[in-house]
């Protein structure tokens, strides 16, 4: 069973240039989940999709982030304009929103703002 | 609102030893609880899981945790740690009441000393 895949791995950017990441789920999992981990801290949920809704986008920065999910299948994040503190790693999970599974990540993209 | 608390940020153990990471978590029902591992550069990989039923679950490379209701923890354990098992350990509850929302504690990253 393949893997939740995420490209790029890396990216730098200057600040206020727009960036997008690019996820592809587990085949048939239903939610997709985006994740920001800042160096040294815990992954925080940044959007949750069931299928093509949004679940919850409540830690999103709306004003600058913004996240849609094609089909139910793959999604994309973009960060336009980027700030110093959007450097992190960008972790794409998913799952099959049944009893007794769990999340299943990808290596995540890391992207360094300077 | 869920929340997850990992009171230690580092521990060095000897390799040999055995170990104890420290996880409490604050849901108002059962939660579901798992642990992660993330390594340098790489995504978060599941090591247990617990969603009802014996407290006690086993995981892979060897490792344990320990499910206690009353005291609001999931402690991870194992009786012999080796070299390789440096990382970063990541507690996690997810909600039950069907959202599958997954929150992560900061962590507890693991030094092994030879």
């Amino acid at each position: 069973e393949a893997g939740v895949a995420q490209s790029p791995r890396y990216k730098i950017i200057e600040k206020r240039q727009s960036v997008a990441f690019w996820c592809n789920p587990i085949s048939g999992h239903a939610t997709l989940y985006w994740y920001q981990q800042i160096l040294g801290q815990g992954p925080k949920l940044l959007i949750q999709f069931q299928n093509n809704g949004v679940v919850d986008d409540s830690q999103l920065p709306k004003d600058r982030f913004s996240a849609e999910r094609l089909k139910g299948v793959d999604s994309t994040l973009k960060i336009q304009p980027a700030k110093l503190e959007d450097s992190a790693v960008y972790l794409c999970a998913s799952s099959l929103d049944r009893v007794g599974t769990e999340a299943f990540f990808g290596q995540g993209t890391r992207l360094t703002v300077v | 609102a869920q929340s997850v608390t990992q009171p230690d940020i580092h521990i060095t153990v000897s390799e040999g030893a055995s170990l104890e990471l420290r996880c409490n978590y604050s849901y108002g029902a059962t939660p579901y609880l798992f642990w992660y591992v993330q390594s340098p550069g790489q995504g978060l990989q599941l090591l247990l899981k617990y969603f009802s039923g014996d407290t006690l679950v086993q995981g892979i490379k060897g490792f344990e945790a320990e499910f206690k209701r009353s005291q609001s923890s999931f402690n991870l354990r194992k009786p012999s740690v080796h070299w390789s098992d440096a990382a970063e350990y990541f507690c996690a509850v997810a909600d039950t009441s069907g959202t599958y929302k997954y929150i992560f504690g900061t962590g507890t990253r693991l030094k092994v000393l030879a």
